[in-house]
């Protein structure tokens, strides 16, 4: 079963805009990560946030966390075109690290 | 630079076929973890181990088993490769919860696996 959705599915975006996605979970967590996947690739981790933590920063990476809205973001700040992969977000229900993965938001950079 | 390496990239095998695929982490990670990836349906958990010679289902064991020998190693095993078997295979490792190692799960490149 589906842990986290991301939404959008999909996001077309020009070089240098940002790039919002979010995410939605059911149960309670410790923790949430967002991880990249570049075509045909295995799974690159990005960031992770505990529960007790609101925002988090990674170069140009910002993550928030709404553990009352059971919700996360990730913005993508002056994107790339190598930043044109998809985003997974992830959570571990009951507090272990047994992770179970959205279906990913395809995000697409253009020149 | 910490890896986890999986044997192949590409794999085609034919029905009936009993299929190993291989992971290696190098890491010294306890917790090992073996997914499927299909267009439309994400990442499902096929089989993790938390140590040597331990294994645990996930939500979509029918059809695979999981051998852990070795702690840097954790393999799947199609016993009789079906065409719905035919997916990409992702292998990863981390640190148990708590650890202060912990950072997230390390992937390996993927293996493409068609059954014929």
């Amino acid at each position: 079963s589906q842990q986290g959705e991301e939404d959008p599915q999909a996001l077309s975006i020009q070089e240098g805009e940002n790039a919002t996605m979010n995410c939605s979970y059911k149960t309670s967590i410790n923790n949430l990560q967002w991880y990249r996947q570049n075509s045909g690739r295995g799974l690159v981790h990005l960031i992770l946030i505990r529960s007790n933590e609101r925002e988090k920063h990674s170069g140009r990476l910002r993550v928030t966390l709404d553990t009352s809205k059971k919700s996360s973001s990730l913005l993508i700040t002056a994107s790339r075109a190598a930043d044109t992969a998809s985003y997974f977000c992830a959570t571990a229900p009951g507090g272990g690290n047994k992770l179970t993965f959205g279906t990913g938001t395809q995000l697409k950079v253009e020149l | 630079d910490v890896k986890v390496t999986q044997s192949s990239r590409y794999l085609v095998k034919r029905t009936g076929e009993k299929v190993f695929l291989e992971c290696v982490q190098d890491m010294d990670h306890e917790n090992m973890f073996w997914y499927r990836q299909d267009p439309g349906l994400g990442l499902r958990l096929i089989y993790f181990s938390y140590d040597v010679k331990m294994k645990e289902k996930g939500d979509i064991p029918e059809g695979y088993s999981v051998s852990r020998e070795k702690k840097e190693r954790f393999s799947l095993i199609l016993e009789s490769a079906s065409t719905n078997q035919t997916s990409m295979y992702l292998c990863a490792s981390t640190s148990p919860p708590g650890d202060p190692r912990e950072r997230g799960y390390t992937f390996g490149s993927g293996t493409r696996l068609t059954v014929v």
